[in-house]
């Protein structure tokens, strides 16, 4: 399957920085989408990004299909932006099938 | 509505229960994906349905037994479970582009934690 790494693993913010976090993949993807994973669990879209830029208020995304990497923007963070950070993607070859990366744990602090 | 609905939200069974999961979609999804998190790892898709048939299993063990009985509903039944099966699990689903290999946005349910004794 295709592996999908994410970084940095843990990032600790104060509140009001900007950050950007990276998702590396190792084949070509249908379909590339972003996800903040609250402290209960629930996984909330953030982008579906396959290829482009998106911007929804302080947050914005770029995906390099050619190039095998995504970038996920976070400005002037807030303390509720904390939690867990996942890209995850389609594998082109099969349709359906979604391999999560690594994730990014982010915590803002006040 | 772009509602996911997965009940109950916990469950604790033993080793020797039957019980069921169950998820729900009101958006016309005709993919339907079950995922199984442990702590502080990605989700790993188990299964994946595509117009009520099982078109993807990824190997996992027949104590767990998926099954669409609609375009709205996904189960997943459970028997004879292990301990080190408790985890989160994530109900998921998205448009099917049949015959493009390409789906679309995926929804997440908000989950079942799942504890075996």
């Amino acid at each position: 399957g295709i592996q999908v790494e994410q970084s940095p693993p843990d990032l600790i913010l104060q509140e009001g920085a900007n950050s950007t976090l990276r998702c590396n993949f190792s084949d070509s993807v249908n379909n590339l989408q972003w996800f903040h994973q609250n402290p209960w669990g629930q996984l909330i879209n953030l982008f579906y990004i396959p290829s482009g830029t998106k911007q929804n208020g302080r947050l914005s995304a770029t995906t390099v299909a050619t190039e095998r990497y995504s970038l996920l923007y976070i400005s002037s963070s807030q303390t509720t932006d904390s939690g867990v950070y996942f890209c995850a993607v389609e594998d082109r070859n099969t349709g359906n099938q979604f391999y999560f990366g690594t994730g990014t744990s982010l915590t803002v602090i006040p | 509505d772009t509602e996911v609905t997965q009940t109950p939200k916990h469950l604790v069974m033993g080793m020797t229960n039957k019980k069921s999961l169950k998820c729900e979609q009101h958006m016309g999804h005709r993919a339907m994906y079950w995922y199984k998190q442990k702590a502080k790892k990605p989700p790993e898709l188990m299964f994946v349905y595509s117009y009520e048939k099982l078109s993807i299993n990824e190997s996992v063990p027949s104590r767990f037994s998926p099954e669409c009985p609609n375009s709205s509903l996904l189960n997943l039944h459970l028997h004879a479970l292990q301990p080190e099966d408790s985890a989160l699990y994530l109900c998921a689903s998205s448009q099917d582009r049949r015959g493009t290999s390409s789906t679309d946005t995926q929804y997440f349910g908000p989950g079942t934690r799942l504890t075996v004794l």
